[in-house]
């Protein structure tokens, strides 16, 4: 799996717009990018994932540049529950390995 | 998706002793694996239990501290062998389900292990 690079925290207004970057500058050409959040002592969520094309579902965005080596994870409208620590994973399939995340907390 | 179950959710059990953790899914999965997350600390991945195959074990990790059993394509079983302290974790399963052409991994709720 390629290395990922996340910012260890960050925080975002409640209502508004949460953007997580993560750069995976090594990907290689088969490896899908993968967002996971985990919210206190549950077990990882999986978000969304993509290739190159950029991705949108009922829980978020994903953009990834065209050169693939990095992405953004977008929360339209943050709430107080997508507080969480956010794992960005570049992988082909299975055996995620994780990394230390980004650890997001919304603010009222 | 999938639906994964864990026992125990959680147990407080002494040094030298050993622990079965079980994970249960609601459909038939080829990939399982195994995971640690020690406190404040990340994911680690234990191994990767094939059904019908030996598990493939990280790097740290061994069979005779972790055995593995994976007698079928919906159950899994992670033992924790004479324990210490230092075995102090959440322990997760997880499973590969594939949607389309790629895979999604789903996440059990973990066992919060505690050794005295």
């Amino acid at each position: 799996d390629a290395k990922t690079t996340q910012p260890p925290s960050m925080d975002c207004a409640e209502g508004r717009a949460a953007n997580l970057p993560c750069n995976h500058s090594t990907i290689s050409g088969n490896e899908y990018v993968y967002w996971y959040r985990q919210i206190h002592s549950q077990g990882p969520q999986y978000i969304i994932h993509g290739l190159k094309n950029n991705e949108t579902n009922e829980m978020a965005s994903l953009i990834i540049t065209e050169d693939r080596k990095s992405s953004t994870l977008i929360l339209p409208h943050a709430t107080l529950r997508d507080t969480a620590v956010y794992y960005c994973i570049a992988a082909y399939s299975g055996n995620m390995r994780f990394g230390a995340g980004t650890r997001l907390t919304v603010k009222p | 998706s999938a639906v994964i179950s864990q026992k125990p959710s959680r147990d407080i059990c002494q040094r030298g002793t050993s622990l079965t953790i079980q994970c249960q899914v609601d459909s038939q999965v080829t990939m399982m694996f195994w995971y640690r997350q020690q406190p404040g600390q990340s994911l680690t991945l234990i191994a990767t239990a094939n059904q019908g195959s030996e598990a493939t074990y990280e790097s740290g990790f061994v069979i005779d501290k972790f055995p593995i059993s994976r007698p079928n394509l919906t159950f899994s079983t992670l033992t924790v062998s004479n324990m210490s302290p230092e075995d102090s974790s959440i322990y997760l399963c997880s499973v590969d389900v594939l949607q389309g052409s790629s895979y999604e991994q789903y996440f059990g709720p973990g066992t919060r292990l505690t050794v005295t």
